[in-house]
Parts: structure tokens; sequence; C-alpha cells
């Protein structure tokens, strides 16, 4: 059984469109995370939150909406798709805060 | 802001060899320091980890050591294998947890 699953694991769509990916771990975990890895390997956090509730949100446009339906899941929306927003986007939860993050496998979004 | 600076960029050893890759951090209020390693196309795997109270930590091929009064902690592999070549990055949690550049590590067979 995966740990925490993303889907889609590919994504290829046009400039001005709005994606969502989804993310679900299945640890039991209390906190869930966004990060995004660009061209140059560069991890980045985008948003976290515990237990259902944002607790970073980093300059990021307000374009990319997260939505925590429960604490299991954290969606990732982006509306208004742009080429710099080409990334890999790893979802990863963790107990809590403190303890290691355990990594999804990356959804590969590329806008043309 | 906090910041985590890592180096090298890339390492290229002989299998056998060691592999030595340091981070430093500008958070004096960081306690927690895991290590990530990422395959090819692969997510980002914890390798080691080290917290504040602790000056070294080994596991097998794999220590780390951390000095807190120079903000600075480091990878250390010991008889490299072909399959340890792979992105290495440092991180740092005080607020949240920062990631440092990652550094490339080939090893030659």
């Amino acid at each position: 059984d995966t740990a925490v699953s993303q889907t889609p694991k590919y994504l290829v769509t046009q400039m001005g469109n709005d994606k969502s990916i989804k993310c679900e771990q299945n640890l039991g975990h209390d906190t869930m995370y966004w990060y995004k890895q660009d061209s140059k390997k560069f991890l980045k956090i985008m948003f976290s939150y515990n237990n259902k509730e944002l607790i970073i949100n980093e300059t990021v446009p307000n374009r990319f909406s997260p939505k925590s339906p429960d604490k299991a899941h954290l969606n990732l929306h982006i509306n208004s798709l742009e080429l710099g927003d080409s990334a890999v986007y790893f979802c990863a939860s963790s107990r809590s805060e403190e303890q290691p993050q355990h990594f999804g496998d990356g959804t590969r979004l590329s806008i043309l | 802001g906090e910041n985590v600076e890592q180096h090298p960029s890339t390492l290229s050893v002989q299998e056998g060899d060691s592999a030595v890759i340091k981070c430093t951090y500008s958070d004096s209020a960081s306690n927690y320091f895991p290590w990530y390693k990422q395959e090819l196309g692969k997510r980002p795997q914890l390798i080691i980890d080290i917290r504040s109270n602790v000056g070294e930590k080994k596991d097998q091929r794999i220590a780390v050591t951390l000095n807190k009064t120079a903000k600075h902690f480091s990878l250390h592999i010991t008889e490299t294998q072909p399959e340890d070549s792979a992105v290495y990055f440092c991180a740092a949690r005080g607020g949240k947890l920062i990631f440092g550049q990652g550094t490339e590590l080939s090893v030659k067979p």
C-alpha cells in the first residue's frame, strides 16, 4: 500500500487552464504539506496543514489554493496556469511538524 | 530570513571512497536536521536525521554530525557504492523545514 499517494502522476495542460492535484495519506499523520520542485531540483515548501488547519502559507500566488477536507487529504487547485508553474509538485505528510516527512511520488506538471 | 546552504552542488567519487556533504543554517532556533536522498525521477526519501541534543548519529555506512555553535551539519557516506548515486538534500527545521539546494552525488564503478 502506498503511504502517500498523489494523482495524477503526470499533468500536461494549456496555459490559462485550471487544474487540481489530489493527495491522500494512509499513515494516520496529522500534518500534510505541498512542495514545489523546479527544474534546478530546489524543493520549496508551499503550504502546510495540521489537522485540516492551514499553518504555513509561503509567498505563493493566490492562484494556488489548497483544500483539506479531512486530515488524510490535502488537495491543490491551481487557477489560470502559467508557464512558470511547470514543475514537480510533491505532497508529504508527518506525524507532527517535528517528525520526519514522508513524500508522495510527485506530480509532474507541464504547461504548454 | 531562514536559509540553508549546501555544498558541494555536485560530487563525483570512485566506488569505495567516502563522500561528505556539508550544510549551514541561519536560524539558531533550528532543532531538527533530516537528510533526504532523491533518485532520478523518484520521491525524496529520508535516510537519516539528527536532533539538536545530539552531536553525531550513525546508521551503517551513513553518519551525520552537527555543530550547533557553528550552525553546521554534515552527511558522511563511507564505502560508497554505485547505488548511492542520487541527489541528497539537507534540511533544517526552526519554524518550518527549509531544504538545502541539493548535492548530486555520482559514484563511479
